[in-house]
């Protein structure tokens, strides 16, 4: 079946560092991925995707690239600020009519001023 | 604002009740499911829909009970609380989730006692 697999947390920055969270997958087929980000006390909002091979999610000064021969959707950002701290959330949809996500475990990432 | 609307945000139960999650959305999506999140374990897939009148079930789905009547609403019914069910539960649409993703709802954090 299908799966994701994130680095864990927590990770904490300053603010204007560099920002990477690993994310691979195990899917057949040609899967879509998502990064989502939940605030706290909130619900997920969908942060980017991209749902084929070598395509470059962006939003928000964050970046994802689908790399199917490494099967990874690494998260990126050049300079985060205290208010990107949240749980980011790596998923994967099957594709077609399979209507399911899989997410990984989240990664908590603060970042202090 | 269209989306989807979870209601109560915040519910309390003693072990053998029942209670209803409602899930509502306004965008006349075809796909709806739950989800509950539990610390260290990522989001967990319990129920979803394909349409009215159609149900599968996911990842998770015993002790819970859906149905489908309309295209707008996916209530989640829990038949005998258990403190196992104690989580964040949210409901999730999509026209074509592995193209646009999915919408959440704000969530509903269930105790059970």
């Amino acid at each position: 079946g299908n799966s994701v697999t994130q680095m864990e947390g927590p990770v904490t920055l300053s603010e204007e560092a560099f920002l990477t969270i690993n994310c691979t997958y195990t899917a057949t087929g040609y899967p879509s991925l998502f990064w989502y980000v939940q605030y706290p006390g909130e619900g997920l909002q969908l942060l980017l995707k991209a749902t084929k091979a070598d395509d470059k999610g962006s939003n928000k000064g964050f970046e994802a690239t689908y790399r199917k021969e490494t099967t990874s959707f690494h998260l990126e950002k050049g300079s985060v600020q205290v208010s990107d701290s949240a749980v980011y959330f790596c998923a994967l949809n099957g594709g077609g009519s399979n209507y399911k996500l899989t997410f990984g475990k989240g990664t908590l990432l603060t970042v202090n001023p | 604002n269209a989306g989807v609307t979870q209601t109560p945000k915040f519910q309390v139960l003693k072990t053998g009740q029942s209670m209803t999650l409602q899930c509502a959305q306004d965008m006349n999506h075809e796909y709806m499911s739950w989800y509950r999140q539990d610390p260290g374990m990522g989001l967990r897939l319990i129920h979803y829909s394909v349409g009215a009148g159609i149900t599968d079930q996911g990842e998770v789905p015993n002790g819970y009970n859906v149905s489908r009547s309309t295209t707008e609403d996916f209530p989640l019914r829990l038949l005998s609380a258990a403190p196992s069910q104690t989580s964040v539960y949210f409901c999730a649409s999509s026209y074509e989730g592995h193209r646009y993703g999915y919408t959440f709802g704000s969530g509903t954090r269930l105790t059970v006692v």
